[in-house]
């Protein structure tokens, strides 16, 4: 069964340094997803994307981050300068439409020391 | 705006009895219901959705949940818990196709822990 990738499954940075996670999402899926969970708390909305640019984007999503499919397989979420606050859990996820089920990936684990 | 409400941040039944985790939402257009589950160190798995059709929705590992628009309640229900059911569990909204973007909310979630 497709499935959505994520990687790596845990990162560790130092606080002021870039990360770039990294997803695959479903081959014929159009629409992409980021949400974030702080350790403890619920799953937040960060970012939509689809056709190539921003749908959605909540308040958390600011200018330190950033979303790119730099190629036909990959969707990224970027950290410019990450805080310590940044730390989270960050999951994927894809739908094929824009109200078809989302499928979520398992989440890579950033700690920011 | 939409949001969940989930009541209960944490349950406990004995192996057998029956599991009842509560959710109230808040939409201003007819919502699309899901709960997720999430094992320890894993991602989100759909349980079940509902979206509009019936109003009783079966899902996986045995759970359903009724919608009832008159108590903007969507709880979700297994009659007979089993051990493998410990998990978090997290009610979700979405206004999926009457907005620019189907971002799901989340509710904070009910972790629920099964006694022997």
């Amino acid at each position: 069964e497709p499935e959505v990738t994520q990687t790596p499954s845990h990162q560790v940075t130092q606080m002021g340094q870039e990360v770039i996670l990294r997803c695959v999402p479903i081959s014929n899926h159009l629409y992409f997803y980021w949400y974030r969970q702080i350790l403890g708390q619920k799953v937040e909305f960060l970012v939509s994307f689809y056709n190539n640019e921003i749908s959605e984007k909540s308040e958390i999503f600011d200018d330190q981050f950033s979303v790119e499919r730099p190629d036909g397989s990959n969707f990224t979420l970027k950290i410019r300068s990450t805080k310590l606050e940044d730390s989270a859990m960050y999951f994927c996820a894809s739908s094929e439409s824009r109200a078809g089920e989302q499928y979520f990936g398992p989440g890579t684990r950033l700690t920011v020391t | 705006a939409q949001s969940v409400t989930q009541l209960g941040s944490h349950v406990s039944v004995s192996e057998g009895a029956l599991v009842l985790l509560r959710c109230n939402y808040s939409s201003s257009v007819p919502p699309y219901l899901f709960w997720y589950v999430q094992y320890p160190n894993q991602g989100l798995q759909l349980l079940l959705k509902y979206t509009s059709a019936a109003t009783l929705v079966k899902g996986i590992n045995g759970f359903e949940a009724e919608f009832k628009k008159s108590e903007t309640s969507f709880h979700l229900t297994k009659p007979s818990a089993h051990m493998s059911d410990a998990a978090e569990y997290f009610c979700a909204v979405s206004d999926m196709g009457y907005s620019s973007a189907s971002k799901i909310i989340f509710g904070s979630g009910t972790r629920l822990s099964i006694r022997p």
